[in-house]
């Protein structure tokens, strides 16, 4: 099963516009960590937004918030008054279990490839 | 701020080659990860180290190996080059006990002919 399930290959948006991507996981961890990246095309990944599984509130970065639905297992990311430049693939990665010192890999969805109309 | 290095950025092997790819980490940054992404697709994890000790293992091939130094940069080795192996190789890197986040270096993009 789909660790990380982003169901959006792609969207196209007005600029200006609220953008919403989803993400679904699937864990039975009760400590994880939720991710979201953005590559643009010149491919390097840009950390945009954290939540952790204990977090009560919301994580909000700037123009980007995590709508996070803890018993749905959702952390969509919303885009507010979205932006030409923020044209590129957006991921939604996990990392589960406890991290304190350890160094557990993120899984990865396969990506939105979200596109900003003028 | 400083940023994650990666080196080279660019690499061309032919088949059965050798390649080791470089990662420097932000400063204060113990832990490193190792990530591989096909053309067109997710990053698949590899390998991450802790305090210079291997933490977790991913997908990584036997054929490839990595190694944490004592300056906390990292190397990932990679021999028997395949085809297969032309991706972008990220490397990222965190402090622990710190911020969950894991920042990512720019990749090296290799190419295996």
């Amino acid at each position: 099963a789909q660790k990380i399930t982003q169901t959006q290959p792609g969207m196209f948006v007005q600029e200006k516009e609220a953008v919403t991507l989803d993400c679904t996981y699937d864990t039975s961890d009760q400590s994880y960590g939720l991710f979201w990246y953005k590559q643009p095309s010149s491919g390097e990944m840009i950390f945009l937004i954290y939540q952790g599984s204990y977090d009560e509130q919301n994580a909000t970065e700037g123009r980007y918030s995590l709508n996070f639905q803890k018993a749905r297992k959702s952390a969509n990311l919303v885009i507010s008054a979205s932006q030409l430049g923020d044209s590129a693939m957006y991921f939604c990665a996990m990392r589960e279990g406890y991290s304190g010192g350890g160094a557990d890999g993120l899984t990865f969805g396969k990506g939105t490839h979200l596109i900003i109309q003028p | 701020a400083a940023g994650v290095i990666q080196s080279p950025r660019h690499l061309i092997k032919e088949k059965r080659e050798t390649a080791t790819l470089k990662c420097y980490p932000i400063p204060r940054h113990d832990t490193v990860y190792w990530y591989q992404q096909g053309p067109g697709q997710d990053p698949q994890f590899l390998i991450s180290f802790y305090e210079k000790m291997q933490s977790d293992k991913g997908s990584i091939p036997d054929r490839f190996s990595a190694q944490q130094f004592s300056d906390y940069h990292s190397e990932l080795n990679m021999s028997s080059l395949e085809l297969g192996d032309s991706a972008l190789y990220f490397c990222a890197s965190k402090r622990a006990g710190g911020r969950e986040t894991q920042y990512f270096g720019p990749g090296t993009r290799l190419l295996v002919l």
